[in-house]
């Protein structure tokens, strides 16, 4: 069955700090595996993009990881602000003929002063 | 910036009322897709179409339909609603490239309440 679990289901930081979110999916075929952010009220924004052949990616001071012999991701958060209080989406996409998207549940991030 | 558009930020309804909800995305986008956003699951997939009068079923199509007369518009339809059809409401647009090769744009959802 095709899963993708996020953990922790919340954390909560202090500003300044960093912290590293995980994603572990069971979708195969694999296509590419993608990092949202959904800030309170908002719908999901697109923070990275990864493909098969890709290890790390980073935009700003968010760091995406992709293992995909153990099928496993995480968001590195560096330097945590304010504004990095959201929910943070892993969605992984298979390539079964059509097009299968799985989304996790999220993990919701409080950064606090 | 590509601008997806829900008419209803909030919407409280009464059981068996018909619901419609409105999403409009202005970057001549083929794909175009309906989730609801319950706590605690991810995004479920209730419909999606990918061109005009087109639709597909996603995996959680019963008790809605969609409608896409226009390229640019596609309604989400609760022929009868039950409150198991409360739920935050999610539309999405994306390019004809696939839609893992490009990310979802969505609007900023609909909370709808069933009472």
């Amino acid at each position: 069955k095709n899963q993708v679990e996020q953990s922790p289901q919340s954390l909560i930081i202090l500003e300044g700090k960093n912290c590293t979110l995980q994603c572990n999916y069971t979708v195969s075929p694999f296509s590419n595996l993608r990092w949202y952010k959904q800030d309170t009220g908002r719908g999901p924004v697109s923070l990275t993009i990864m493909t098969f052949s890709e290890n790390t990616k980073s935009n700003g001071r968010y760091t995406a990881t992709l293992d995909a012999d153990t099928k496993q991701s995480s968001l590195h958060i560096t330097a945590s602000q304010l504004s990095d209080s959201a929910s943070y989406i892993c969605v992984v996409s298979g390539n079964t003929g059509g097009f299968k998207t799985i989304f996790g549940a999220g993990t919701r991030l409080f950064v606090k002063a | 910036d590509v601008k997806v558009t829900q008419s209803s930020r909030y919407l409280v309804k009464r059981t068996g009322e018909k619901v419609f909800l409105e999403c409009v995305q202005d970057m001549d986008h083929e794909n175009m897709f309906w989730y609801r956003q319950d706590p605690g699951l991810g995004l479920r997939l209730i419909y999606f179409s990918y061109d005009v009068k087109m639709k597909e079923k996603g995996d959680i199509p019963e008790g809605y339909s969609v409608s896409r007369e226009k390229k640019e518009r596609f309604s989400l339809i609760l022929e009868s609603a039950s409150t198991n059809q409360t739920s935050m409401y999610l539309c999405a647009s994306s390019p004809h490239s696939g839609v893992g090769g490009s990310p979802l744009h969505f609007g900023n959802g609909t909370r709808l309440t069933v009472t």
